[in-house]
């Protein structure tokens, strides 16, 4: 079985400024995909970034970036010049290889303070 | 570009009774993804189709079912409706059963009174 965790359930960041959103999972599989989705009020669920488990180097996407450790099942996600738009929860999900369903942490709301 | 188009928005319904709520996936797309997030959850897997068949099931009771039409849009029903079924629906579509990224509807906020 497959499990996430975020202990953050929520931060505060200063527009401009650069937080970091916890997460660990546990998997027995060697092969599996990680990801961040950020959900604001609006409900839809938006992919923030990708990392594939067998990829050493970070996944970066803009401003976006993550801090993937396999030997410690961690997979931060790093968010620099903070924008009052990044206001939302974030959910770190899992997925294995070849099976396709996510398995989602309870989430991190994120507040930017102007 | 449509994305992910779910409907209704929202629905109010009681104790007992049935639900359908529907997904038309991103164009493009052929797998369709339904999961349950609760009020301050994340969403939790209930099942997936490809090809018009179910391919995986989360742990959810046999109330839960769907379908999928030839057109890739899907279907899910809920029979027996409990207080405890009040949550946000969520339809996810992909391409392929592959591990690339699923895309999200706005879900369907389902009440139980």
């Amino acid at each position: 079985a497959q499990t996430v965790t975020q202990s953050q359930p929520e931060m505060s960041v200063q527009e401009a400024e650069t937080v970091t959103l916890s997460c660990t999972y546990d998997t027995s599989e060697s092969d599996y995909y990680l990801f961040w989705y950020k959900q604001p009020p609006s409900r839809q669920m938006i992919l923030v970034i990708r990392q594939e488990a067998y990829k050493q180097q970070n996944a970066t996407e803009n401003r976006f970036s993550v801090n993937f450790q396999k030997a410690a099942k961690s997979f931060s996600l790093k968010i620099s010049d903070s924008q009052l738009g990044d206001a939302a929860m974030y959910f770190c999900a899992i997925s294995g290889w070849g099976t396709y369903k996510y398995i989602f942490g309870t989430g991190t709301r994120l507040k930017v303070l102007a | 570009d449509a994305g992910v188009t779910q409907s209704p928005t929202h629905l109010i319904k009681t104790r007992g009774q049935q639900v359908t709520l529907r997904c038309s996936p991103k164009s493009g797309h052929d797998t369709v993804s339904w999961y349950q997030q609760a009020l301050g959850q994340g969403p939790q897997f209930i099942f997936q189709y490809y090809e018009e068949e179910e391919r995986q099931r989360g742990n959810f009771p046999d109330r839960f079912s769907g379908h999928q039409f030839p057109n890739y849009s899907s279907e899910l029903n809920v029979n027996a409706l409990l207080l405890g079924d009040s949550a946000l629906y969520l339809c996810a579509s992909s391409l392929g059963l592959t591990n690339q990224p699923q895309h999200f509807g706005d879900g369907t906020r389902l009440s139980i009174l």
